[in-house]
Order: C-alpha cells, then structure tokens, then sequence
C-alpha cells in the first residue's frame, strides 16, 4: 500500500496563477481532508470530504476548491493564488472524520511570489 | 481564546530525562484526545489514542487525560534522539463535524 501520496512535493506560483494540489489514497478511506500547516498556527482544516461527491468546508476555506469524484481522489484547487497561501498543504484520509486515526500524506510545500 | 491551547517550545532536554508534553482546553464535551508526532518535512503520524478519561501506555509513551481540568499529557520515558520532532496533540467529539481540534505543536529536541 502507498497510503496517502500528493503530488506536487514543491511548487513556486506567482501572485494570481492557478493550480491543483492532488491526492490520492489507497486505503479505501471515505474521509479525506486538506489542511494548511503554518509556523506556530497548527494545523487549520480547509475542506473536508466524508464520500464520494459530499465536501463541506473547514475553518480556512477561501481562495479554495475540492471535489470528490472517487474514493482515491481528493485534489485541492487554488483559483487565484496570493502570498498568504504560501504554506505546506497536507491531505489527510481515515475511515471516519474526528474520532479515527488520520493518515497524512508527505506534503506539498507552496510558494506563492 | 483558543480551543486548545499547546506551548510551541522548543523543548530541548538530554538524552534519557523524562519529557511531559501538554495541552490544555476549554471544550468540555471533547471525548477523544490524539497525539502525532511529526518529523521534519513529513506530514503527521498518530502516535497515542485516547477515549474519554485515564491513561494509556505503549512502550515509553504515556498518554494521561484529566478531563476535570480540561488537560492532556504526553510523558516519555528514557528519551532518545529519535523523538526529536514536534508533537501536535488534537481532539473532538461526535457533534464535532468531522473536525478535529488542533493545537499548535510543541517542538522537542533530544541532546545526545
């Protein structure tokens, strides 16, 4: 098993492209979730899925987009990238939401010029 | 005010001391309580489960809930340079949304 894979692991954007942050996970987990990861702020969720076709947003969505068309797949989509999503992006999955281990993916670290 | 409040360190003790780790928050319905370890520019590993109240013990890793005083530990035995990483702990309940409840992170470093 792979677990949790994202790709890309480092990615430089200027101040308005746009971009898709993938993941994928072969553990047939229904939940998936991005988070954000910032020096001294944690870990902030930005959406979340609990199936195929259901998303709903965390505590950080703006300036983001998911779908979920299969269990594998959970890309995130940045629509107009700005110098405050520079961070490293974390995708998540588990068999549940809250109450269940969190299998993370390596990362993608994001710099937005 | 923050749901779950975590000293950011670092934390730096030598090798072999006891470590206690710590969170504490105001959310008394929380009923599970996580601590992940994360290693420099890896993404977060669960390291200790916990359910409700009491402790749990795996190996030199011990997790101690005190739900009276909203506050949750991580103590490590024997420590090594291995454990060198940033420990985040996190929580919920079942009326939480399907979002845990992270705190900051508190760096560890083991001096050989």
């Amino acid at each position: 098993n792979a677990g949790v894979t994202q790709t890309p692991k480092f990615q430089v954007l200027k101040t308005g492209q746009s971009m898709t942050l993938q993941c994928a996970q072969d553990m047939n987990h229904e939940y998936m979730s991005w988070y954000r990861q910032d020096p001294g702020m944690g870990l902030r969720l930005i959406h979340y899925s609990v199936g195929a076709g259901i998303t709903d947003q965390g505590e950080v969505p703006n300036g983001y987009n998911v779908s979920r068309s299969t269990t594998e797949d959970f890309p995130l989509r940045l629509l107009s990238a700005a110098p405050s999503q520079t961070s490293v992006y974390f995708c998540a999955s588990g068999t549940s939401g809250a109450t269940d281990t969190q299998y993370f993916g390596p990362g993608t670290r994001l710099t937005v010029l | 005010q923050k749901e779950v409040e975590q000293d950011p360190g670092p934390l730096s003790v030598p090798e072999g001391a006891i470590v206690s780790l710590n969170c504490t928050y105001s959310n008394s319905a929380f009923q599970y309580f996580m601590w992940y370890r994360q290693y420099s520019r890896k993404g977060p590993e669960l390291l200790m489960y916990t359910y409700s109240s009491g402790n749990k013990e795996d190996g030199r890793f011990t997790a101690q809930v005190d739900k009276s005083s909203k506050y949750i530990s991580l103590f490590i035995r024997d420590s090594q340079p291995s454990d060198s990483a940033t420990y985040l702990c996190a929580m919920s309940n079942t009326d939480s949304n399907y979002q845990l409840i992270w705190g900051a992170g508190t760096k560890l470093i083991i001096k050989p």
